[in-house]
């Protein structure tokens, strides 16, 4: 069964440091992979994707994302964190003509 | 481009009645899918629509079902509400150019918070 998991409930970094939030999937194939951000009382923002092509995706805010496939792994990446960057991030995968399955979140919070 | 609208933001029901919820997608699109998150379960997949019908469904009991108009809002409605239910709600539409789970970008709503008493 497609599973998404994220290590991590919280994370916390000093701002300006760099930030990783982990993501793995436990899926054969080749899944679709997202990452979404959710501000406190706001709905889901996007943040990026991975389709094909280049493992390293680039996305808004100045978010990167690696894919391994070896590893399984999708982490999110920023190399300078801000403050403005505390929230609840989502992973995301699909498979196939499975269902588009989120992980549990990772609070980040970003210590100025 | 307005983004995508919910409404009501906040529900407060008791348990057996219904309820339903409205989606309006964001100019254009034409795919539009539902989301329940709880602090239990997390994030839920429920259905999607696209030109008004429904092209995939999550593990949700029959008591939750949708539509979508020829205008591509939607509607979400949940009958005889168990305490369970209480969550937010979110909707998220895209261009839907291609099949589901397309490679469009998804946009979220703010969510309806519903909470069952």
């Amino acid at each position: 069964a497609q599973s998404v998991a994220q290590p991590e409930d919280q994370v916390n970094v000093a701002e300006g440091n760099p930030l990783t939030v982990k993501c793995t999937y436990s899926v054969s194939g080749n899944p679709y992979l997202f990452w979404y951000v959710q501000y406190p009382n706001r709905g889901l923002q996007f943040l990026l994707k991975y389709i094909t092509g280049d493992n390293l995706v680039k996305g808004s805010y100045g978010f990167e994302a690696e894919f391994n496939k070896s590893q399984t792994s999708f982490h999110l990446k920023k190399p300078s964190a801000l403050v403005s960057d505390s929230a609840l991030y989502f992973c995301a995968a699909y498979f196939g003509n499975e269902k588009l399955t989120f992980g549990t979140g990772t609070r980040l919070t970003i210590i100025p | 481009k307005a983004g995508v609208t919910q409404t009501p933001r906040y529900l407060i029901k008791t348990r057996g009645q219904q309820v339903t919820l409205s989606c309006s997608p964001i100019s254009g699109h034409r795919s539009v899918s539902w989301y329940q998150q709880t602090p239990g379960q997390g994030l839920q997949f429920l259905f999607e629509y696209f030109s008004e019908t429904q092209r995939n469904k999550g593990n949700f009991p029959g008591r939750f079902s949708g539509r979508q108009f020829s205008n591509s809002r939607s509607e979400m409605n949940v009958s005889t509400l168990e305490l369970g239910d209480s969550a937010l709600y979110l909707c998220a539409s895209s261009p839907g150019q291609t099949r589901w789970p397309s490679t469009d970008t998804q946009y979220f709503g703010p969510g309806t918070r519903l909470t069952v008493l």
